[in-house]
């Protein structure tokens, strides 16, 4: 157990409306990452954090905010869902270059 | 841009019998990772392979690394039901930064 908690596991949402997930490690792990994983495309890089206040885009990071104001919180805001959106969203953190998962937050943009 | 390939996507084997997967990547890295998912779980580290020539096994699984032909397999021996999973190559791109390939979905049937 890496200590890492998603929250909220499931969300249900309607198109064009804000949500934010939150991702919260225990062991003050430096980066953080945001990875959305859908059928075909495996896991893709949203956003990672090197650090409080220092983020920056991975592959997919359009339609995608992030924010850390604290080490052990990363958050994912999705400004105005959009049904492309609905994916299965997973945290990581990196302990010497090893990746660490969340448990996932699947959410549905209806 | 890293690109990460898998094959197969699919994989279909009998008890007993053995198979390899394989991962290629498209540049010079020498920081390799494979990881396991259950069907709605979240991913499981098995292996770190961190230079060229590196061999872990775990089990029923080895998995190799040959950073010139920039190839990773993961050999399953022997395989069982329970192998039946998804698994999921990464390579590290520019040092706490993971590709991931698309995935190998394997069925092990009785």
């Amino acid at each position: 157990d890496a200590g890492i908690t998603q929250s909220p596991r499931h969300k249900v949402t309607e198109t064009g409306t804000p949500v934010t997930l939150r991702c919260h490690q225990t062991e003050n792990h430096r980066y953080m990452y945001w990875y959305r994983q859908d059928p075909g495309h495996g896991l893709r890089l949203i956003h990672y954090s090197y650090g409080v206040k220092d983020t920056d885009k991975g592959e997919v990071s359009d339609g995608y905010s992030v924010s850390r104001s604290k080490t052990e919180d990363f958050l994912l805001t999705l400004e105005s869902a959009t049904s492309s959106q609905t994916s299965v969203y997973f945290c990581a953190i990196s302990v010497l270059g090893e990746a660490f998962f969340g448990q996932g937050t699947r959410l549905t943009v209806v | 841009e890293l690109k990460v390939e898998q094959n197969p996507l699919f994989l279909s084997m009998q008890e007993g019998k053995n198979y390899t997967i394989y991962c290629n990547y498209s540049t010079t890295s020498d920081r390799l990772y494979w990881y396991r998912q259950d069907p709605g779980k979240s991913l499981e580290s098995l292996f770190v392979l961190l230079s060229n020539g590196a061999v872990k096994q775990e089990g029923r699984l080895m998995a190799s690394l040959d950073t010139k032909a920039r190839l990773s397999t993961l050999h399953i021996t022997a395989a069982v039901h329970d192998l039946s999973a998804t698994y999921f190559c990464a390579v590290d791109n520019a040092g706490n930064m993971l590709t991931f390939g698309g995935g190998t979905r394997l069925m092990v049937k009785p």
